[in-house]
């Protein structure tokens, strides 16, 4: 089973700074790794599929990158509706297709 | 409306079964994937198992094998889990989620708001 470990557990950023999520993978999964947010309350939403590919409706300030092991979500301007705890997860080898623990982003 | 549609909050006692169920509308039910995902309260995401509401196949995580069954319903679009015998370590949200593109993508495009279930004594 692979396993992702993200870094850090919590970020904590000014509104219009930029805050930088980090998940590394136990092995190579390539470029298949999904980023989701989950606001307080609410279901995860798909952010990012294929390590940098924007989902539907995701704004331009959210940017996925990496392969192999290594990967980053970026967003580069903090909005304050951005709290939420963001988790990557590799589809490239399962089943299970690992989620890593989260980054809980909070509004300084 | 594309969407994923969940039952409702569950309290049960321990040893007791469990069905909850997750209705698609507004898509193909039968082409896509659909997965479950538990969280345990203040906790990060499991990811359970998947069904393919098509034909039935099903596959399961290791941690979950033998703890839950995953089944479908095509006729009415609607995927289910369910336990035999619950534990309170099972008291948790449970997402349903579709995936995007099996097998290119298994990732998750469309969830279900989540059905909680409490198990106590």
């Amino acid at each position: 089973e692979i396993v992702m470990t993200q870094s850090p557990a919590t970020l904590s950023v000014s509104p219009g700074e930029r805050a930088t999520l980090f998940c590394r993978a136990s092995q190579s999964v390539r470029s298949k790794v999904a980023w989701y947010q989950q606001k307080p309350g609410q279901p995860p939403r798909l952010l990012i599929n294929d390590a940098s590919t924007r989902a539907t409706g995701i704004p331009p300030r959210f940017s996925g990158s990496g392969s192999g092991t290594q990967f980053t979500l970026i967003i580069s301007s903090l909005q304050s509706e951005d709290l939420a705890v963001y988790y990557c997860q590799q589809y490239d080898d399962g089943p299970p297709y690992t989620f890593g623990q989260g980054t809980k982003v909070e509004i300084k | 409306e594309v969407q994923l549609v969940q039952s409702g909050a569950e309290v049960k006692k321990p040893g007791e079964s469990l069905k909850i169920s997750c209705q698609g509308s507004g898509y193909t039910f039968v082409s896509y994937w659909i997965g479950w995902v538990r969280q345990m309260p203040g906790k990060g995401l499991e990811w359970m198992g998947i069904i393919y509401p098509g034909d039935s196949d099903t596959r399961y995580s290791p941690s979950f094998q033998g703890q839950v069954t995953i089944s479908a319903d095509k006729s009415n679009a609607t995927a289910y889990l369910q336990w035999s015998g619950l534990k309170a370590s099972d008291t948790a949200m449970y997402y349903c989620a579709r995936v995007v593109v099996a097998p290119r993508d298994w990732s998750f495009d469309l969830w279900g708001r989540g059905t909680p279930v409490i198990v106590s004594s």
